[in-house]
């Protein structure tokens, strides 16, 4: 799997969007982008997931570059409740021992504030 | 609401003691992980199921670690003898196959805490 690149912590103010970037450079064409997250003492939790178009959800919107060497994660209205460790993974979504795994980087430490 | 659950919370044991950790995923899932999380290492793969069928377990310590699903709501790892070095979360997680043999999600239960004296 490609590998990602995130900044290791962020603040962001409560009422604000976060934006967590990610940089993932060796993507591959088959290779999804997605989004993960981990409020503390709790397992990861699923946030968003997307190939080249933009993706939005109730929890987030995912921006992808053209070139899809970076994305952006956007949390529209931060809230206490978003403090997390957010992580960036890609990989392929096919049936193969690369598709069924996550790698987990050291993801982004976000902090909201009030 | 559909959720992944682990038993027990939390464990408490004495090196070279025995650990049965327990997962039920969520039903109608037929893809199960195990990983385990540390300070140090982060969140690591170590095995996964499809169809209650072990299709990975490369980043299971083979000589103390066994993984198995007896049948389709209970997933199990094991550590014997357990060791200081093992105190960890060790997470299940669930997903459903897609047609293309892929997922596109995966649930995550609450974790097991263990620590090892």
């Amino acid at each position: 799997d490609a590998k990602t690149t995130q900044p290791p912590s962020m603040d962001c103010a409560e009422g604000r969007a976060a934006n967590l970037p990610c940089n993932h450079s060796t993507i591959s064409g088959n290779e999804y982008v997605y989004w993960y997250r981990q409020i503390h003492s709790q397992g990861p939790q699923y946030i968003i997931h997307g190939l080249k178009n933009n993706e939005t959800n109730e929890m987030a919107s995912l921006i992808i570059t053209e070139d899809r060497k970076s994305s952006t994660l956007i949390l529209p209205h931060a809230t206490l409740r978003d403090t997390a460790v957010y992580y960036c993974i890609v990989r392929f979504r096919m049936n193969n021992n690369a598709g069924n795994m996550l790698t987990f980087g050291g993801g982004t430490r976000l902090m909201v504030k009030p | 609401d559909a959720r992944v659950t682990q038993t027990p919370r939390h464990k408490v044991t004495e090196m070279g003691q025995e650990v049965t950790m327990r997962c039920q995923p969520i039903l109608g899932h037929n893809t199960v992980f195990w990983y385990r999380q540390t300070m140090m290492q982060g969140l690591e793969l170590l095995a996964y199921f499809r169809n209650r069928a072990p299709l990975d377990d490369s980043g299971m310590p083979k000589d103390r670690f066994s993984a198995e699903m007896p049948d389709a709501t209970l997933a199990t790892l094991k550590i014997q003898p357990s060791e200081p070095r093992d105190s960890a979360v060790y997470f299940c997680a669930s997903g459903l196959a897609l047609g293309g043999g892929g997922y596109n999600e995966q649930f995550f239960g609450p974790g097991t805490r263990l620590t090892v004296l």
